[in-house]
């Protein structure tokens, strides 16, 4: 069975700081891969997803993450943080033709202003 | 366009208790999903549905039962609540994988 690790679980940011949440993923057959975000109190939204094409992907409020097929990995990045990006971050997978999504135990991320 | 609603938003059971929790889709998606989110494990999923009349069981599916009779309702019962099932509870419903999910705003239930 597919499973994902996301080996940060708290991160501490100040505001402009670089970031880059891991996320690994088991299963190395064809895969669709996601990152969510959920805010204080909210629940996911997607952030952005991979399913085939460029690795580099870019989504909303400045994200992208790189998928390395090679290192079953799709981490997360962005160049300049902000407070408002406070959240939980999740990877999540899925394998090709299983329509089930398997996430990662989750990223908390504080940004301190 | 509400996307996915889910209810009640709160809900406080005493242990044995029963309980259900709708799910509701409006963008015709055949894909649905139960998930519980609790700290430091992230979402499991509970049960799903690949379409009208059809349920099956996820990782975490004991205690918890569901029902699909209409492609839009996707319905999540509690025969017997017990304080191990106080979580927060999502549904989510998707058109296929490549898309993702779009979430409920979710449910927190506490067991006493």
């Amino acid at each position: 069975a597919q499973s994902v690790s996301q080996h940060n679980h708290h991160v501490i940011l100040s505001e402009a700081a670089s970031l880059e949440l891991g996320c690994n993923y088991s299963y190395g057959g064809t895969v669709n891969l996601f990152w969510y975000v959920q805010y204080p109190g909210q629940h996911l939204q997607l952030l952005l997803k991979y399913f085939s094409g460029d690795p580099l992907v870019k989504g909303i409020k400045g994200f992208e993450a790189e998928f390395i097929k090679s290192k079953f990995s799709f981490n997360l990045r962005k160049p300049s943080v902000q407070w408002s990006d406070t959240a939980e971050y999740f990877c999540a997978v899925s394998n090709f033709g299983n329509e089930k999504l398997t996430f990662g135990t989750g990223t908390r991320l504080t940004i301190i202003p | 366009n509400a996307g996915v609603t889910q209810t009640p938003k709160f809900r406080v059971l005493k242990t044995g208790q029963s309980m259900t929790l709708l799910c509701a889709q409006d963008m015709n998606h055949e894909y649905m999903y139960w998930y519980r989110q609790d700290p430091g494990m992230g979402l499991r999923l509970i049960h799903y549905s690949v379409g009208e009349g059809t349920t099956a069981k996820g990782e975490v599916p004991d205690g918890y039962n569901v029902s699909r009779l209409k492609k839009q309702n996707f319905l999540l019962g509690l025969e017997s609540a017990a304080p191990s099932q106080t979580s927060v509870y999502f549904c989510a419903s998707s058109l296929n994988s490549v898309y993702g999910y779009t979430f409920g705003s979710g449910t927190r239930l506490t067991v006493v």
